[in-house]
């Protein structure tokens, strides 16, 4: 079946450097991929979403300037968290679809702990 | 709009004991509903799903019926192990999309 590569899996970071999560469809193409943040003992909350070769599409309160996404190929998506926070500390799991009515398929998440 | 309502947890159940998570959702057309299981520090992995009315999915001994009268995709499973101790999500996406809109989780401890 399809999997989703998600690196790294576990990131600690000096607060104000930025951090940079790769998401990779290894055996399908990604057309769109989708950026989750996790907060301790809550839901998943959807980030953003990006499509192959175009901006990404942010959800309402989540700073762009902040999470910046780059989808340069159907088997690549990339989260940056620039000048982290200890604030921004948390799970983010991303999730790849190959299209409208297709399966989705979620990565094994990062935690990312910025000190 | 689209949204999932999960029954809070946690659930501490004994080894074999019968486990009912209950879901209901919101949706202004016609969903698909999943269940996904997240094991503690790992991410989520899809346990089931169903796309249409009245459907069953159904894995490693979990079921889930997709109810359109009630709006409703309860988890259930006959005996459960301390394996299946971890963190339960509903969700549901729309046909015509490909967003995901999860419940709460609920956390499920299994003890010997």
């Amino acid at each position: 079946g399809a999997v989703v590569s998600q690196h790294p899996s576990r990131v600690i970071c000096k607060s104000g450097t930025s951090v940079k999560i790769e998401c990779r469809s290894l055996d399908f193409q990604a057309t769109t991929m989708f950026w989750y943040r996790q907060f301790p003992k809550q839901s998943l909350m959807l980030m953003a979403t990006s499509n192959e070769g175009s901006k990404a599409t942010y959800e309402q309160g989540v700073e762009k300037d902040k999470f910046l996404i780059n989808h340069a190929s159907l088997t690549l998506s990339t989260l940056t968290v620039t000048s982290a926070h200890p604030e921004d500390s948390s799970f983010y799991i991303c999730s790849a679809s190959t299209g409208v009515g297709y399966g989705y398929t979620f990565g094994s998440g990062t935690r990312l702990t910025v000190v | 709009g689209n949204s999932v309502t999960q029954m809070e947890g946690p659930v501490t159940l004994s080894e074999e004991a019968f486990l009912t998570i209950n879901c209901t959702y919101t949706a202004t057309g016609y969903p698909s509903l999943f269940w996904y299981v997240q094991y503690p520090g790992e991410g989520l992995q899809l346990l089931l799903k169903a796309t249409k009315a009245d459907d069953k999915g159904s894995n490693k001994g979990f079921e889930a019926t997709y109810r359109k009268e009630t709006t409703s995709f309860h988890l259930e499973k006959g005996s459960v192990q301390v394996s299946d101790s971890a963190v339960y999500f509903c969700a549901l996406s729309e046909a015509t999309g490909n967003q995901f809109y999860f419940g709460t989780g609920t956390s499920l401890t299994v003890i010997p």
